[in-house]
């Protein structure tokens, strides 16, 4: 069983289109993540979201927007892509923040 | 800001061993050296942590100084798929808001 599984894999939509990507874990941990990945490689986090408490990378967009129905899921949202938006996301989870993270396979978003 | 420092990329000849250093000179003294690798079009995956001493998995070994401000991912006999980005992070254990940061991490190349 995978335990962290994102959806879709690849995602090719148009600009100002809205979508989201969803996440889930079956690891039992209290912590997840979104992370996105640029055509540079660097690895950035954009949310992590523990016990019910959102923190927000203050550099991402507010048309970016998590939501989390319960623990095992993390679902991000993102309103009137953008051609820059283009990159790979990666949801991640842990047993309260700062332990070993298990990240997912990734979803590839291309905006045109 | 990542609060690590790395090469941007190493090579290594197959079954030999690779070392892959890293700096973290301003470490608090609660916070554990973690190492995670990634493979092309793979999410990241954790190789092995530690906080003081030296540790041993059935994937490497990682070697702290004494005075905890550097470390060395020890790969001991490399691969062809041990081809891949590692990157070396610090981090608290916390059930509050630390958030893990990554840096750009050191691209190795495992040749023939």
């Amino acid at each position: 069983d995978t335990a962290v599984s994102q959806t879709p894999k690849y995602l090719v939509t148009q600009m100002g289109n809205d979508k989201s990507i969803k996440c889930e874990q079956n690891l039992g941990h209290d912590t997840m993540y979104w992370y996105k990945q640029d055509s540079k490689k660097f690895l950035k986090i954009m949310f992590s979201y523990n016990n019910k408490e959102l923190i927000i990378n203050e550099t991402v967009p507010n048309r970016f927007s998590p939501k989390s129905p319960d623990k095992a899921h993390l679902n991000l949202h993102i309103n009137s892509l953008e051609l820059g938006d283009s990159a790979v996301y990666f949801c991640a989870s842990s047993q309260s923040s700062g332990n070993t993270i298990y990240f997912g396979e990734g979803s590839w978003l291309t905006v045109v | 800001d990542a609060k690590t420092t790395q090469p941007p990329s190493m090579d290594c000849a197959e079954g030999r061993a690779a070392n892959l250093p890293c700096n973290h000179s301003t470490i608090s003294g609660n916070e554990y050296v973690y190492w995670y690798r990634q493979i092309h079009s793979q999410g990241p995956q954790y190789i092995i942590h530690g906080l003081k001493n030296n540790e041993t998995n059935e994937m490497a070994s990682l070697i702290i100084t004494e005075d905890r401000k550097s470390s060395t991912l020890i790969l001991p006999h490399a691969t062809l798929r041990d081809t891949a980005v590692y990157y070396c992070i610090v981090s608290f254990p916390s059930g509050g808001s630390y958030i893990p940061t990554f840096g750009r991490g050191t691209s190795l190349i495992v040749h023939p």
